[in-house]
């Protein structure tokens, strides 16, 4: 099936600095990459669709300054978020869809960031 | 609009019990619906999903009854396994390759 790897797993990092999030789609090409967060015991929240070659679409309230962007290729997508503060701290994690294989969203393991 | 409404928010069922999570949503030009299996601290895996053409689709232990008329849909979980522990969620979209909404989720403990 669809396999979508992301990476790292968990990352600390210090307020104040940048931690990239890389998402790949292994085994398909994903012109369409979403990235959701996700508060402890609660649903995931859209934040943004990333179309590769051209400019994310943020959700209503989301920061594009803070959380950069980068669909590069068709089979990555990165998301960076910026100045990083402990209110960042969550779980972050990307989808992706395989249009050959119709509807099912692949969601990648998720990557814990944790700002100290 | 967008909202799909999960329920319940928790969930306890004996071993061999069928737990039935079930999800409401008011926008009729929803046409996908599957359902996400999490476990703690891991990405959410595709169970099951659905189109409303169909009222009913069985994949294992697991079916989801569809009722377009009432705009509803539920999970039940057949022979449930203290495995089957994890957080369910419900989820719609519009089209092919446009944005999950999800529920709110439920979490589902299955006593041995």
């Amino acid at each position: 099936g669809a396999v979508v790897s992301q990476h790292p797993s968990w990352v600390i990092c210090k307020s104040g600095t940048s931690v990239k999030i890389e998402c790949r789609s292994l085994d398909f090409q994903a012109t369409t990459m979403f990235w959701y967060r996700q508060f402890p015991k609660q649903s995931l929240m859209l934040m943004a669709t990333s179309n590769e070659g051209s400019k994310a679409t943020y959700e209503q309230g989301v920061e594009k300054d803070k959380f950069l962007i980068n669909h590069a290729s068709l089979t990555l997508s990165t998301l960076t978020v910026t100045s990083a503060h402990p209110e960042d701290s969550s779980f972050y994690i990307c989808s992706a869809r395989d249009p050959d294989r119709g509807y099912g969203y692949t969601f990648g393991s998720g990557t814990r960031l944790t700002v100290v | 609009q967008q909202q799909v409404k999960q329920s319940p928010q928790s969930l306890i069922v004996q071993k061999g019990g069928i737990p039935i999570i079930n999800c409401a949503y008011e926008n009729t030009a929803f046409d996908y619906f599957p359902w996400y299996q999490q476990f703690p601290g891991k990405g959410p895996a595709l169970l099951i999903a659905i189109r409303p053409d169909v009222s009913e689709k069985k994949e294992g232990r697991f079916t989801i009854s569809f009722n377009k008329s009432a705009k509803q849909f539920s999970l039940h979980i057949m022979d449930s396994q203290p495995g089957d522990s994890a957080t369910y969620f419900c989820a719609a979209s519009i089209g092919n390759g446009n944005k999950l909404v999800f529920g709110a989720g439920t979490i589902l403990r299955v006593k041995s």
